[in-house]
């Protein structure tokens, strides 16, 4: 089956700075990565997604970039935010429908 | 939409009790899954629907797991009987297409003593 392996596991950046979190995945059939953000006590929430056909998606601060090749996928969040802190999760989707996360990242924007 | 709900926010019961947990999915989303969290292993699925019929059912724990869709728009997960290693935080979400986000409930936390 897949997996999906993140770092790092905790982030820490001053306000302002870029945050980049890293992923790789093992399927070569994955086509689908999805990025989700977790505030505390609440459940993920979808903030940003690529294709495999595509190799960059960007959506105001936060973009994401895909390497096939490499079979890796990063989330660059630039001029963080406080508000940006929480628990970040990447995933890798097969045709099969379900996703496989990653382990998370704590990303802490101090201010 | 209201999106995603989940029923009950918090659940607390002893060990040896039946505990049932509610989903209702976003109206139209073909797909439904169910994820246990904890700190020890993360996000962990546990099965998942298609069009309500249950497709891979491989991260059930054990037989003291089952889940239902018997209709578009409501599925439960049962434990019986519950033990104190259950204890996480369980996740219902639902999904458009095969290749598509995920929109998360706010999730059940489970506390079994």
């Amino acid at each position: 089956g897949e997996n999906v392996e993140q770092h790092p596991s905790t982030l820490s950046v001053q306000e302002g700075d870029s945050a980049v979190i890293k992923c790789t995945y093992s399927d070569s059939a994955s086509n689908y990565f999805p990025w989700y953000k977790q505030e505390l006590g609440k459940g993920p929430q979808l903030i940003i997604d690529i294709r495999s056909n595509v190799g960059e998606k960007k959506d105001q601060r936060i973009a994401v970039t895909l390497n096939k090749t490499a079979k890796h996928f990063s989330l660059h969040i630039t001029e963080t935010q406080p508000e940006d802190s929480a628990v970040y999760f990447c995933a890798a989707n097969t045709n099969a429908g379900k996703s496989t996360f990653g382990d998370g990242t704590t990303l802490t924007v101090k201010p | 939409d209201a999106g995603v709900i989940q029923s009950p926010r918090h659940e607390v019961t002893e060990m040896g009790q039946e505990v049932t947990l509610r989903c209702k999915p976003i109206s139209g989303h073909d797909y439904l899954f169910w994820y246990r969290q904890t700190m020890m292993r993360g996000l962990e699925l546990l099965i998942y629907f298609n069009n309500n019929v249950p497709i891979d059912d491989s991260g059930m724990p054990e037989d003291r797991f089952s889940a239902k869709m018997p209709n578009a728009s409501f599925s439960t997960l049962k434990i019986q009987p519950s033990e104190p290693r259950d204890s996480a935080v369980y996740f219902c979400a639902s999904s458009l297409a095969r290749a598509s986000g995920y929109t998360f409930g706010s999730g059940t936390r489970l506390t079994v003593v």
